[in-house]
């Protein structure tokens, strides 16, 4: 099992609506968990980061961690053209750092 | 701001000569730091982690000996691309770390173009 796991596929969203990422882990001793966007030809930005169960919201982003169920989600509401990026999980833990491979997403005026 | 510092943004160099890529961390000081590699619509690939004072941890299959990472100091990492080839040709990537929970954050990142 991979350590940090996104849903490789590209998501489309209309303009305006809720866009939806999901990341799981494995190491269940992982404390901190951060989301990542990155533009095309750029480098990673580090956009939201969580430590505790629940939900985290900043402006337009929300983050939720589940620690029980070994996940954490990005919800970006009211998604603009701006968002399309591709979007990072990285869990960090015993003095690793993993990421997922990313999630592209495409909002579509 | 800017948390880490790379440089330079883009270097073209012909094939056979090395580079020097430079990381620096600005406010904060940088326990590990991290050399990542990206070709164009791939994802991040973790070359190697380097820890301040010691040698760096290179993954598998990168090599060491082409690849040297020095991290002399909390708030310096350096990335000598020796003998490169229009195979090195890639965008290259620093990050930096500190303790406790702290994030990581990331290099605006290198384009090198190998010729």
């Amino acid at each position: 099992q991979k350590e940090v796991e996104q849903n490789s596929g590209p998501l489309s969203v209309p303009e305006g609506a809720i866009a939806s990422l999901n990341c799981t882990y494995s190491d269940r001793g992982s404390q901190s968990f951060f989301w990542y966007r990155q533009y095309s030809g750029k480098s990673p930005e580090l956009i939201m980061f969580i430590y505790s169960n629940g939900d985290k919201e900043d402006g337009r982003f929300t983050a939720q961690l589940n620690k029980a169920s070994q996940y954490v989600s990005l919800l970006i509401r009211d998604s603009q053209p701006s968002d399309s990026a591709t979007y990072l999980c990285a869990v960090r833990g015993n003095n690793r750092l993993a990421f997922g491979k990313g999630n592209q997403v495409v909002v579509i005026p | 701001g800017a948390v880490v510092s790379q440089h330079p943004s883009r270097v073209i160099c012909k094939s056979g000569t090395s580079v020097k890529i430079e990381c620096r961390s600005l406010d904060f000081q940088a326990t590990t730091m991290f050399w990542y590699r990206q070709f164009p619509k791939q994802s991040l690939m973790l070359m190697a982690t380097s820890n301040e004072g010691s040698k760096a941890t290179y993954e598998q299959g990168v090599e060491k000996d082409k690849f040297l990472i020095n991290h002399a100091s909390l708030t310096l990492s350096t990335l000598t691309v020796t003998s490169a080839h229009p195979e090195d040709s890639s965008f290259y990537i620093c990050s930096a770390i500190g303790t406790g929970r702290s994030p990581l954050h990331f290099g605006n990142g290198t384009r090198l173009t190998v010729t």
